[in-house]
């Protein structure tokens, strides 16, 4: 079946510690992005890409890192540098901007 | 102004009703529109998509939209207690940049009761 898997589905962050969340689509959509949603509050965008090779900053790119090696693939680094990153990170993609954007299920952030 | 507006809600409505969801934006050239439910603690998934003036429908879904008022409503028919949700607004819009960006409204919470 196509879709959208993000792992893991929980992840736990040790105070100084940098963790990778990852993102893996086989819809061949050219678009992905990163989004982090708050309890309460909507969806805020971290980071896009539109192509291989090439990404841009969303609204709250501030301590993540992404990388956009293989078409499938959109790997979001949470570092240390992000003081508050207990949060839901939802994953999506889409086959351009003016398209719908399909989500994965989600990895859940907490801090140990 | 925030660019797309939505009622936060809750929006209750007894089983078997009509609910009623709206969402206005800023953009005079948008383009695309889009509807989403999300149920707590999962991921948003795509209901209803929408790209000229008027109504389209999908079983007990039907969106609305009017370019010339900027908004775009969406409708249940025969609400069921499995409709209660948040729903979000998605609405292509041109940034700075002239690029396009999917910019969200912050969802109304939807519960139908039994």
């Amino acid at each position: 079946d196509g879709g959208i898997t993000q792992s893991p589905k929980y992840l736990f962050r040790k105070e100084g510690q940098n963790v990778t969340l990852s993102c893996e689509q086989n819809l061949n959509h050219d678009a992905m992005y990163w989004y982090r949603q708050d309890p309460g509050q909507g969806l805020r965008l971290i980071y896009y890409s539109q192509i291989v090779n090439d990404f841009q900053k969303g609204d709250i790119a501030e301590g993540y890192s992404v990388s956009r090696e293989k078409k499938e693939s959109f790997p979001l680094t949470v570092t240390s540098a992000q003081k508050n990153p207990t949060a839901f990170y939802l994953c999506a993609s889409s086959i351009n901007e003016a398209q719908p954007q399909h989500f994965g299920d989600g990895t859940r952030l907490s801090i140990l | 102004q925030k660019e797309v507006e939505q009622n936060s809600g809750p929006l209750s409505v007894p089983e078997g009703a009509i609910a009623s969801l709206n969402c206005t934006y800023s953009d005079r050239v948008s383009q695309s529109f889009f509807w989403y439910r999300q149920y707590s603690g999962k991921s948003p998934e795509l209901i209803m998509s929408i790209y000229s003036n008027g109504d389209k429908e999908d079983g007990r879904f039907t969106a609305q939209l009017n370019k010339a008022s900027q908004y775009v409503s969406l409708l249940i028919r025969d609400s069921q207690p499995s409709d209660s949700a948040t729903y979000l607004c998605a609405v292509s819009l041109l940034n700075a940049g002239n690029n396009r960006k999917l910019i969200w409204g912050l969802g109304t919470s939807l519960a139908v009761n039994p």
